[in-house]
């Protein structure tokens, strides 16, 4: 069965510092990886997603996904945080049901970053 | 703007009542999704539509049903409501069933007292 987990519920850095969201997943058969942000009282904005080729996924906003196969992790990155990032983040893996095509998305439990002056 | 537009974006009702959440997808999009996020539930598959026709399930309750009319729009109805049902339905499309990401509306809270 197809899930993500995301290990932290909230992740602190300072404005101008790097930050990584953590991600790791478990597929069966090629994984299929997005990063969704959610700020508050709106929907999910689509940040980046990872289907193959490069393990360096870049997306919106300056965000960039790495892929590691060997430890089944997507973490999500960025070189230098801005308050305004400051907002709720989701993994997400494409669910195969059988033989049908489906594109539903499974989402992990979300890891809030908060991005301080 | 994601272009998938949700109505109402608050609703507050009763246990016991019914509901209905409507949802206009990105144009040409053709696949519709709906999902359920609460704080304990985080978020929730709950229903996907292709081109009218139902493409998969997921946790969603037998006093729920949901549709997508001919002009792609799409409805979440909520029957026998309880306070549990509180939450925020979001809806999402994509043009096809493939690997495009989902684009989401902005959700409705639904409140049931």
């Amino acid at each position: 069965a197809q899930s993500v987990a995301q290990p932290e519920d909230q992740v602190n850095v300072a404005e101008g510092n790097p930050l990584t969201v953590k991600c790791t997943y478990s597929v069966s058969g090629n994984p299929y990886l997005f990063w969704y942000v959610q700020y508050p009282n709106r929907g999910l904005q689509f940040l980046l997603k990872y289907i193959t080729g490069d393990n360096l996924v870049k997306g919106s906003y300056g965000f960039e996904a790495e892929f590691n196969k060997s430890q089944t992790s997507f973490h999500l990155k960025k070189p230098s945080a801005l308050v305004s990032d400051s907002a709720l983040y989701f993994c997400a893996v494409r669910k195969m049901d059988g033989s049908s095509n489906t594109g539903k998305l499974i989402f992990g439990q979300g890891t809030t970053l908060q991005v301080k002056p | 703007d994601s272009g998938v537009t949700q109505t109402p974006k608050h609703l507050i009702t009763a246990t016991g009542q019914r509901v209905t959440l409507r949802c206009s997808p990105r144009s040409g999009d053709l696949s519709v999704y709906w999902y359920q996020q609460s704080l304990d539930q985080g978020l929730q598959f709950l229903i996907q539509y292709y081109n009218g026709e139902e493409r998969a399930k997921g946790n969603i309750l037998e006093r729920f049903s949901a549709q997508q009319f001919p002009d792609l729009h799409s409805e979440l109805n909520l029957s026998s409501l309880e306070l549990g049902d509180s939450a925020l339905y979001f809806c999402a499309s994509s043009p096809t069933q493939g690997l495009s990401p989902l684009h989401f509306g902005n959700g409705t809270r639904l409140t049931v007292t």
